[in-house]
């Protein structure tokens, strides 16, 4: 399995809804990443996972939760959202953190109302 | 942190000419520069990748360039094709040595290929 997967495809919540992204790898990769992006704009880092521990954090709004419950998984949990986080959000992986290579998942595009 | 500046923003070409995107970056610790291809609706995908220890790269049709003391890249597409229309992210990461970092990308080049 050469892919990065994410589910789900298309996401609608309300503001006072909790939802969770998934992002799955077997590619055995130990670097996992999360990236939003919005329409006609460049991917922008939120997190990055090394060997399953948080490593960074581009002081992202604590509306939003990272997880990495084992090396091949990493929710993205969301709570309280605004309708300006409308946005895909796009998970990718490297090989491990010393090898930069990331290959970026189909994303899942989130619509806040 | 690091900045990384991406021109042109829109790039007209007629098919079967050549595409030149540039970009610079402003930290030089910087040492891997990859360039994504992105359609619309689709994932960024890798198109070809260099490493600061490296000069230049070629790939088929598709060539980057790098010169570490001006801290600029660009990547050079040549025998145009329709298929090559989307937008283009070029991005730079410090990496390496001390754990995982995440990519810096330019704002994006819409590449449009006339037939």
């Amino acid at each position: 399995d050469t892919e990065v997967t994410q589910t789900p495809k298309h996401l609608v919540m309300g503001m006072t809804n909790k939802k969770s992204l998934k992002c799955e790898q077997h590619m055995g990769h130990r670097a996992m990443y999360w990236y939003k992006q919005k329409a006609k704009k460049p991917p922008e880092l939120m997190f990055v996972y090394s060997y399953e521990k948080l490593s960074i954090n581009e002081s992202v709004p604590s509306r939003f939760s990272p997880e990495c419950p084992n090396s091949s998984l990493l929710n993205l949990h969301l709570h309280a959202l605004q309708p300006e986080d409308s946005a895909l959000y796009l998970c990718a992986s490297s090989q491990d953190p010393r090898t930069d290579t990331q290959y970026f998942g189909p994303g899942t595009r989130l619509t806040v109302l | 942190g690091e900045n990384v500046e991406q021109h042109p923003s829109t790039l007209s070409v007629q098919e079967g000419d050549s595409a030149v995107i540039k970009c610079t970056y402003s930290d030089s610790a910087s040492n891997y520069f990859p360039w994504y291809k992105q359609e619309l609706g689709k994932r960024p995908q890798l198109i070809i990748d260099i490493r600061s220890n490296v000069g230049e790269k070629k790939d088929q049709r598709i060539a980057v360039t790098l010169n570490k003391t001006a801290k600029h890249f660009s990547l050079h597409i040549t025998e145009t094709q329709p298929e090559d229309s989307a937008v283009y992210f070029c991005a730079a990461s410090i990496g390496a040595g001390g754990g995982a970092d995440g990519l810096t990308f330019g704002k994006g080049t819409h590449l449009i290929i006339q037939p």
